[in-house]
């Protein structure tokens, strides 16, 4: 069993809907979350960064960690065109350790 | 511009003929990395350096050597590759292990 799951899609809504993206793990020592976004033929760039459980909001995008369950989600409002790409989630026990990657969720907007 | 480049973007070879591929990143980071991203794998540490000079090995290290001679500089050598290292590559840095990795543009190698 691989210690991070993630549903690879490709998930497609319409323009300005909620995309919702989530992420199970099995190691209750993972203390810092993040998602990274990925365009095709580039590698990936940060987008949100959370330690422990509790929800972050930048702009469209939440981050929501909930420990207890093992589970860690990704909003994004009003989504766009210009926010297809793949989404990867990632973890790690310290604020030191090796990021352990999700396989990554591929979102298609359609305008 | 800050960033993280690679050399070749894409590259196919043949079994068993050494290949080095070349990162270079020039915002002055300790911190360097190398990562193979395969479908339904996701991506996966391969070596990861420190500074100048001090490398470890990542989750899937078998079949791959790095140096780390200046800190600009971390190339990625398959002595011999074989057709399972057909992967998508990223080298990464970052100022330490503590803060947000800049990725590179990718290697897409295939061994025949």
């Amino acid at each position: 069993q691989k210690e991070v799951e993630q549903d690879p899609g490709p998930l497609s809504v319409p323009e300005g809907a909620i995309v919702s993206l989530n992420c199970t793990y099995s190691n209750s020592a993972f203390q810092y979350f993040m998602w990274y976004r990925q365009y095709s033929r580039k590698g990936p760039e940060l987008l949100m960064y959370t330690y422990s459980s509790g929800n972050k909001e930048d702009g469209r995008f939440t981050a929501q960690v909930d420990k207890s369950s093992k589970y860690i989600s990704l909003f994004i409002r009003d989504s766009q065109p210009s926010d297809s790409a793949t989404y990867l989630c990632a973890m790690k026990i310290d604020s030191w350790g090796k990021l352990q990657f999700g396989a990554g969720t591929q979102v298609v907007v359609t305008p | 511009e800050a960033q993280v480049t690679q050399n070749p973007r894409y590259l196919i070879t043949v079994t068993g003929k050494k290949l080095t591929v070349t990162c270079s990143q020039n915002m002055n980071h300790e911190y360097m990395s190398w990562y193979r991203q395969d479908p339904g794998l996701g991506l996966r540490q391969i070596y990861y350096s420190m500074n100048v000079e001090v490398t470890d090995k990542g989750d899937v290290p078998e079949g791959y050597k790095v140096s780390r001679k200046e800190k600009r500089n971390f190339p990625l050598i398959l002595e011999s590759p074989s057709p399972n290292q057909t992967s998508l590559y990223f080298c990464a840095s970052s100022p330490d292990p503590y803060n947000e990795q800049f990725f590179g543009p990718g290697t897409r190698l295939t061994v025949l």
